[in-house]
């Protein structure tokens, strides 16, 4: 079992959609967690980071973390084809650790 | 304010040949990373560095070799290419200090076949 699953998607929704995206891990230790945007062919950057239970929103986007089930999402409210990419959970044990990521979802938002 | 640069972007290796991943970084950052993208499979460590002169392995080292001279560089090196190492490598690298918020700065990639 991996430590961190993520469905791979394709996930398509029309623009304006919202978007949802989840993480489930297994190892209760990790205590910082982070979403990755990836467009096609280049690296990933960094869209939210969270540390512990609670949510974050900024802009667009919000961050949710439910440590209790292991489970982290992230909302993108009135989603737009500039949105499509793929988004990568991430998560480590302390701060400066070497991060787990998930396999990613791709995300596809249609005009 | 180039950030972290790859090179090659792509490159088709023969099985056995060797060749060397370059990637530089001008962020003074001391924390660098190499990882490696499969399909479906998000992003394997291969190993990392905290500061010049100092590296590790990360989760799958075999087959890959690093070091870190300077502050900007951080090389990988693969000896004795193989079909399993067909895959899309990313190098990383943070500014680590104790508040920091696990902001890693990727390159844009490279793309390796082993045929």
């Amino acid at each position: 079992q991996k430590e961190v699953e993520q469905d791979p998607g394709p996930l398509s929704v029309p623009e304006g959609a919202i978007v949802s995206l989840n993480c489930t891990y297994s190892n209760s230790a990790f205590q910082y967690f982070m979403w990755y945007r990836q467009y096609s062919r280049k690296g990933p950057e960094l869209l939210m980071y969270t540390y512990s239970s609670g949510n974050k929103e900024d802009g667009r986007f919000t961050a949710q973390v439910d440590k209790s089930s292991k489970y982290i999402s992230l909302f993108i409210r009135d989603s737009q084809p500039s949105d499509s990419a793929t988004y990568l959970c991430a998560m480590n044990k302390a701060a400066g650790n070497k991060l787990t990521f998930g396999g990613g979802t791709r995300v596809l938002v249609k005009p | 304010n180039a950030g972290v640069t790859q090179t090659p972007k792509f490159r088709i290796l023969k099985i056995g040949q060797s060749m060397t991943l370059q990637c530089a970084q001008d962020m003074n950052h001391n924390y660098m990373y190499w990882y490696r993208q499969d399909p479906g499979m998000g992003l394997k460590l291969i190993y990392y560095s905290v500061g010049a002169g100092i590296t590790d392995k990360g989760e799958v080292p075999n087959g890959y070799n690093v070091s870190r001279s300077t502050t900007e560089d951080f090389p990988l090196r693969l000896e004795l290419a193989a079909p399993s190492q067909t895959s899309v490598y990313f190098c990383a690298s943070t500014e680590y200090q104790e508040t920091t918020n696990e902001k890693l700065f990727f390159g844009s990639g490279t793309q390796l076949s082993v045929l």
